[in-house]
C-alpha cells in the first residue's frame, strides 16, 4: 500500500544531543513538509521541498536541518541549538498540483528531551 | 498569514449539527480541510477551490465565500466518529508561496452519546 512512513514513533533525547527522523513515502509525490504540533498551536511548518537537492525553511526553522537526496526520503534533524524540542513532528507529501495538493501525513514521531 | 479558525472547540451530542470557519487575511486560491484524531495523523476531508462549489459527502460539507477569504465545515447529524480536532489548512491566491497550506490553530470536537 501506498503511504507516508515516519520513525521512530516515540524518541527520547538528551540535552546537546542531535536527533533524526525519519520520513519515507511510496506515492511518487513531489514535495515533502515537516511540521510541528504543539497543544493548541496548530501545525507550524519546519521546513518544505518540491523537488529532490531542494528545500526552503519555512515559520519554525531555527535549530532543524533537512536534506532531500531522494524523491522517497526527507529526514529531519533537530540539533542541540533547538530551545525547546519537545514536541509531536508531523511528515506529509504532495503532489505539489496547485489546489489539489492534499497532503498525506505520517503517524508522527513524538519527540521528548530528557 | 496563518487562518483563524473558531470555536476553539465545541461539544455535541450525536445527532446535533456544528459549523466550524476558517477565516484568512489574504486572498485565497483553495482551502483544505484535516480532521485528526488524538495521537494520530491528520486525515484528509476535502478541497474547496476558489471558484468551486460548495463540497460534501456524507453529512459533513464545506463553503468558500471568496469575498470574505473565509470557509465554513458543516457537520450535520454528528456522530461519535465525529469526535477530534480539525484543521483548516490554506493555500494563497498569489505570491512566493503558492501551493503551501498555512494550518489554523484547530477546532477541537467531541460528540457526546
Amino acid at each position: 500500500d501506498g503511504g507516508i512512513t515516519q520513525s521512530p514513533k516515540y524518541l527520547f533525547r538528551k540535552e546537546g544531543q542531535n536527533v533524526t527522523l525519519s520520513c519515507e513515502q511510496n506515492l511518487n509525490h513531489d514535495a515533502m513538509y515537516w511540521y510541528r504540533q504543539d497543544p493548541g498551536q496548530g501545525l507550524r511548518l519546519i521546513y518544505y521541498s518540491q523537488i529532490v537537492n531542494d528545500f526552503q525553511k519555512g515559520d519554525i526553522a531555527e535549530g532543524y536541518s533537512v536534506s532531500r537526496e531522494k524523491k522517497e526520503s526527507f529526514p529531519l534533524t533537530v540539533t542541540s541549538a533547538q530551545k525547546n524540542p519537545t514536541a509531536f513532528y508531523l511528515c506529509a507529501s504532495s503532489s505539489w498540483d496547485r489546489g489539489t495538493a492534499e497532503a498525506f501525513f505520517g503517524q508522527g514521531t513524538r519527540l521528548t528531551v530528557v | 498569514q496563518q487562518p483563524v479558525q473558531s470555536p476553539q472547540a465545541v461539544i455535541l451530542r450525536e445527532g446535533e449539527d456544528a459549523v466550524i470557519n476558517c477565516s484568512s487575511s489574504k486572498a485565497l486560491y483553495s482551502v483544505h480541510w484535516y480532521r485528526q484524531k488524538h495521537g494520530e495523523a491528520p486525515v484528509f476531508l476535502m478541497i474547496l477551490l476558489k471558484g468551486g462549489e460548495q463540497k460534501g459527502h456524507d453529512k459533513i460539507s464545506a463553503s468558500f465565500n471568496e469575498k470574505k477569504q473565509q470557509s465554513s465545515l458543516y457537520l450535520t447529524a454528528s456522530q461519535l466518529s465525529y469526535s477530534g480536532t480539525y484543521f483548516c489548512g490554506t493555500e494563497m491566491d498569489r505570491g512566493s508561496t503558492l501551493g503551501r497550506l498555512y494550518f489554523g490553530r484547530g477546532t477541537q470536537l467531541t460528540v457526546w452519546p
